[in-house]
C-alpha cells in the first residue's frame, strides 16, 4: 500500500502562473512532511517542509498548505519560473528520519 | 563541498556479475539509506542503516545486500546482478529528531545491467 500519493503526475504551466502540486497520505502517525526538488541528473534536495502542528508554511514563492483532517497537502509555486522546472516529491515521516516518498510530479514551466 | 558522494557515477555490469555501489558522507549522520529511482515509481527504499555495523531491510531488499563498515561509508551490493536492477541508485544520510529530519542525497549512480 502506497503511503504517499501525488497528483498530477506531470504539470505544465506558463511563466508567471501558479503551479499547484497535490499530495495525500495514509498513516495518521506521520507528523513531518518535506517536499524535495530534483533536477535532471541530480539527487533530490529538500525544498520546504511542514510539521503537522501547522497548516501553512511559506518560503518565498513556495507555500505548503496542510489539512490534517483530510490527510492532504499541497505545494503552491507562485510566479513560476523556467528554473522551477523539476520533479517534486512529497514525502512523509513520523519524525524518525524514515521518509516515505510519493512518485513525484514533473513540473515544466514554459517561458 | 559535497557532503554525500557516490561511486561510481556510472556502471555497466553483466548479468550474473557482482556489483558494489559505494557511498560516503561527511555529515556525521547516524542514518544512511539506499534508494532506487525508476520512472513512475519515485524513490523506493532498498536498505538503510542506523549506524556502523547495522543494516535494515527497506521496502524492496530482494537481490540486494548492504554493508555499513563505518559511520561514513555505506555500500550496496548486488551479488548476482540482473537486468531488472538497471536503475538509478541514490544514497542519502540523515538524523532523526528536532530540526534534523532532513535526508541529504548524493548525486546518484546510474547502473545498466546487460
Amino acid at each position: 500500500q502506497q503511503q504517499v500519493r501525488q497528483s498530477p503526475q506531470s504539470l505544465t504551466v506558463w511563466e508567471g502562473e501558479t503551479a499547484i502540486l497535490n499530495c495525500s497520505y495514509e498513516d495518521s502517525t506521520f507528523n513531518y512532511f518535506p517536499w524535495y526538488q530534483q533536477f535532471p541528473g541530480e539527487g533530490p534536495a529538500l525544498l520546504i517542509s511542514i510539521r503537522s502542528v501547522s497548516d501553512k508554511k511559506e518560503d518565498g514563492r513556495f507555500t505548503i498548505f496542510f489539512n490534517k483532517r483530510e490527510k492532504k497537502l499541497s505545494l503552491h509555486i507562485t510566479d513560476s519560473q523556467p528554473g522551477d522546472s523539476a520533479t517534486y516529491f512529497c514525502a512523509a515521516s513520523e519524525g524518525n528520519n524514515r521518509i516515505f516518498f510519493g512518485d513525484g510530479t514533473q513540473l515544466v514551466v514554459k517561458p | 563541498e559535497a557532503a554525500v558522494t557516490q561511486s561510481p557515477r556510472n556502471k555497466v555490469a553483466v548479468t550474473g556479475g557482482k556489483v558494489t555501489l559505494s557511498c560516503n558522507q561527511t555529515n556525521n549522520h547516524n542514518n544512511m539509506y539506499w534508494y532506487r529511482q525508476d520512472t513512475g515509481h519515485g524513490l523506493r527504499l532498498i536498505h538503510y542503516s542506523y549506524g556502523a555495523g547495522s543494516t535494515e531491510k527497506g521496502d524492496i531488499p530482494d537481490g540486494y545486500k548492504a554493508s555499513r563498515p563505518s559511520q561514513e561509508n555505506f555500500s550496496l551490493i548486488l551479488e548476482l546482478a540482473t537486468p531488472s536492477q538497471t536503475s538509478v541508485y541514490f544514497c542519502a544520510s540523515g538524523d532523526a529528531g528536532g530540526r534534523k529530519d532532513t535526508q541529504y542525497f548524493g548525486p546518484g549512480t546510474r547502473l545498466l545491467v546487460l
